[in-house]
């Protein structure tokens, strides 16, 4: 099955600096990558994603990047916010029409904490 | 609108007893996914739902997990003779689409086997 691997699992930042967060996955039929953003006690928050066809995606402050190849992607906050403190989680699916498998494996985590 | 929402939210269940967790996904969403988060760690995959199929069972823990969508709308989650290795927050996703696309959590049920 697939296997998500996360770095850093902690990442201290000064506020206005940039915050890098590093993927891998295993299973080559993945071709959709989310990024979920969990405050403490809270839900899992979607703010963004990328699907294989693409190489990145920008959102305002957030992009993700994709390298099929290699089997890695990223998520790059910019210029950052205390309110950008959480918990990111990566994770990785493939996406089959009507069938089994339709799951997403997420990796262990980055805690981020921007520092005023 | 109204995201998904998750009854109860907490819940302590003693050793042994049977508890149920209730789902309600987003308004129309097809797809319907429980997952399993311990403490410090990402969510797990448990059981995926598309309308009323469920058509990947592959991550429930043991025959004492259940889940069941019978309308194609609320999904419950039951577990039948809990364990302390239970413990943990259960989420519950929906998505608008057939596949593993943009999925929405809802708030989740801590779980608490004493």
């Amino acid at each position: 099955g697939e296997n998500v691997e996360q770095h850093p699992s902690t990442l201290s930042v000064q506020e206005g600096d940039s915050a890098v967060i590093k993927c891998t996955y295993s299973d080559s039929a993945s071709n959709y990558f989310p990024w979920y953003k969990q405050e403490l006690g809270k839900r899992p928050q979607l703010i963004i994603d990328i699907r294989s066809n693409v190489g990145e995606k920008k959102d305002q402050r957030i992009a993700v990047t994709l390298n099929k190849t290699a089997k890695h992607f990223s998520l790059h906050i910019t210029e950052t916010q205390p309110e950008d403190s959480a918990v990111y989680f990566c994770a990785a699916a493939p996406t089959r029409v009507k069938a089994a498998g339709n799951k997403l494996t997420f990796g262990g985590g980055t805690r981020v904490l921007v520092k005023p | 609108g109204a995201g998904v929402s998750q009854s109860p939210r907490y819940k302590v269940a003693k050793r042994g007893q049977d508890v149920a967790l209730r789902c309600d996904p987003i308004s129309g969403h097809v797809s319907l996914f429980w997952y399993q988060q311990a403490l410090g760690q990402g969510p797990e995959f448990l059981t995926y739902f598309q309308n009323e199929a469920q058509l990947d069972k592959s991550g429930l823990p043991s025959d004492r997990f259940f889940a069941e969508r019978p309308e194609g709308s609320v999904s419950t989650l039951k577990i039948q003779r809990t364990q302390q290795e239970d413990s943990a927050v259960y989420l519950c996703a929906s998505s608008h689409a057939g596949t593993a696309y943009e999925q929405y959590f809802g708030p989740g049920t801590r779980l608490t086997v004493t």
